[in-house]
Formats: C-alpha cells, structure tokens, sequence
C-alpha cells in the first residue's frame, strides 16, 4: 500500500484479556518497528525487525509483549494478560533499510486497558 | 549516557513571528538527527532529517534545523508561523551503531492571531 497501515484504529480491552494489534508496512520496506506512545510523551522503542527476525527486542517491557513478522511483511504485536499501564498508542514503522534511512509511521492504535 | 532532550514543553508565537524549537543530544558520536511533527490523532510526519553534509537542512512546510556539532543541537525554526503549524513536535535520533529512533518528550507549538 502507499502507506503504513495499523488495525485497529482503537481497541478497547478488558485487563487480563489478551490483545492483538497489526501492522502493514509500505510494500518492499524491510525494516519495521514498534513503538508505544503514552499520553503526553514521546513514542518508546519496542522492538524492531529486519526482514523475519527481530534485530532489537530490547524495549519489550516485560514477557507479556511478543510480536512477529513470519513472512518479513506484516507484523503482529501480541500483548497477554493486559494491564491497565498497557494503555497507550502502539505505533508501527517501517523503513526501506536501517539505519539512516527515514521512518515512515502508521497513524497507530489506540489500546484502552479498562 | 546517551540522551536527547528537547527544552520547553510549550511555545507560543503569534502568526508570524519566527519560531524557534531547541533538541540537544549527548552523545560522543553525533548520531542521525530527525524532526516529525504529530497534528492531533494522527501518527508522526518526518518535517525533516540530518544524516551527513551540509548541516543546515531544509524541510517541508518551511522548517529548517541546523546541526551544531560544537553545541550537540539541531535547533527547528521557521521565519514566519502559519495557524496551521499548531501541533507536537518531536526531535528524535539514532545514536552510532543503533538503528532505533529515540525520541525527545516533545514540543507543543501554539499560534496565536
């Protein structure tokens, strides 16, 4: 597609639930990362990948966060057992290469944990 | 440590007068530098980007930044302020030998008639 796209736009979840949020990078991008954006500040690295593999998994808060990219194109970020600080919006980006190369974001989810 | 840190969390001009948003970095190897700007409910937009070459750099909607090496910044400015660039700015970086954007906590510009 021309740009990144993210679903859903918004999800609303009970704590304890488990969630899944997904993202669609620009066509042929190999890089794709996962950022988290509480209110009121900056967007937080979570993970990133390049092609299949995660290269940087170093911004995972903790076991509850997973996510993939089985085919080196759609990427999937799986949250279990939600809390209520999991609230936040889930960025995606991707990236022709890594490095310099620039980021393009998606417009992100918005995760309500109630 | 390595950090970036963006001075004022608020700015308020009026249509038209310059404006002036501060990113400074700490790092011993100056990293990438990038500008996004966020309007309200939508994801981040690249405004502009330092990689290497000449320093000052231009970008969309009339920003430039400046890499200062000597005083590790990448100042935003624009001559004259529209209404319409009322939004959150945010000055990001990736250090040497990283591939992540760290991001500074933002910048709210204003813009008064």
């Amino acid at each position: 597609g021309a740009g990144v796209s993210q679903t859903p736009s918004n999800k609303v979840t009970e704590k304890g639930k488990y969630v899944e949020l997904r993202c669609d990078p620009i066509s042929g991008h190999t890089a794709l990362y996962w950022y988290r954006q509480s209110l009121g500040q900056g967007p937080e690295f979570l993970i990133y990948f390049q092609g299949t593999g995660a290269a940087d998994d170093s911004g995972l808060p903790n076991d509850r966060f997973f996510a993939v990219r089985p085919e080196g194109s759609v990427s999937t970020l799986k949250i279990q057992r939600t809390e209520r600080g999991d609230s936040a919006v889930y960025l995606c980006a991707s990236s022709s290469s890594s490095g310099a190369a620039s980021h393009t974001f998606g417009s992100g989810t918005r995760l309500t944990v109630v | 440590a390595q950090s970036v840190t963006q001075l004022g969390s608020h700015v308020s001009v009026s249509e038209g007068a310059l404006v002036l948003l501060r990113c400074n970095y700490s790092s011993s190897v100056p990293p990438y530098l990038f500008w996004y700007v966020q309007y309200p409910n939508q994801g981040l937009q690249l405004l502009l980007k330092y990689t290497t070459g000449a320093t000052l750099v231009k970008g969309i909607n009339g920003f430039e930044a400046e890499f200062k090496k000597s005083e590790t910044s990448f100042h935003l400015t624009k001559p004259s302020a529209h209404m319409s660039d009322a939004a959150e700015y945010f000055c990001a970086v990736i250090f040497y030998n990283t591939d992540k954007l760290i991001f500074g906590t933002g910048t709210r510009l204003q813009v008064f008639p």
